[in-house]
């Protein structure tokens, strides 16, 4: 079993919906972050969220940090074809090693 | 600046085969890192250096080796191949492994790899 687990595993949806993907564990992190992966290329660094209860927004992205530090979400408002792609939540633990969720695949359609 | 480059960007071996996966960054970045990523299972740390001189074991470290050659060069190399090694390997590099809660990944394009 993985340390962090995300879902949903896919998600398919039509532009303009909104939907929201979860990142769930029993262990706490000093940071969690949330990185976007397009086909052919590494994962990139979308948002650091660092105190429990913390909330960042970066244009219609909105992230959290559960209030105990095990857990996240991300939430999108009216989703665009341009946010296709895989989301992976990255948990920082000891030893300032990064632990890594099973992603999120999503796929918007226009 | 390019970033984190890897070589090669495909490669196919056959069981028993060795392999070397090249990686350089020039962001003069301290630590180095090495990732599986296989459907499903996310990225999985096989090896990572925190700085220049050092290496130490991640997650799934069996079956292969890792040589810092400098600060900017991170290899990976698998001895003797296996199926079980198919999977994309991506190389990563951060400012520093130990400060604060921060620890941004700069990744490479990865390394598509099939053992048959």
């Amino acid at each position: 079993t993985q340390l962090l687990e995300q879902s949903p595993q896919f998600l398919s949806i039509q532009e303009g919906e909104n939907l929201t993907v979860y990142c769930n564990s029993s262990s706490v992190f000093s940071s969690l972050q949330w990185y976007r992966q397009e086909p052919g290329e590494g994962p990139v660094l979308l948002v650091t969220v660092v105190t429990g209860g913390e909330v960042k927004k970066l244009k219609r992205l909105t992230f959290q940090f559960g209030d105990a530090r095990k857990d996240s979400s991300l939430h999108i408002t009216a989703a665009q074809p341009g946010d296709t792609g895989l989301y992976l939540c990255a948990g920082l633990r000891a030893g300032n090693m990064l632990t890594f969720g099973g992603g999120t695949r999503l796929m918007v359609k226009p | 600046n390019a970033g984190v480059t890897q070589t090669p960007k495909f490669q196919v071996l056959k069981t028993g085969q060795s392999m070397t996966l090249q990686c350089a960054q020039d962001m003069n970045h301290n630590s180095m890192y090495w990732y599986r990523q296989d459907p499903g299972m996310g990225l999985r740390l096989i090896y990572y250096s925190a700085s220049e001189g050092t290496t130490d074991k991640g997650e799934v470290p069996n079956g292969y080796n890792v040589s810092r050659l400098n600060k900017r060069e991170f290899s990976l190399r698998l001895e003797s191949a296996a199926p079980s090694q198919t999977s994309v390997y991506f190389c990563a590099s951060s400012v520093t492994n130990w400060v604060g809660a921060y620890n941004e990944q700069f990744f490479g394009p990865g390394t598509r790899l099939t053992v048959l």
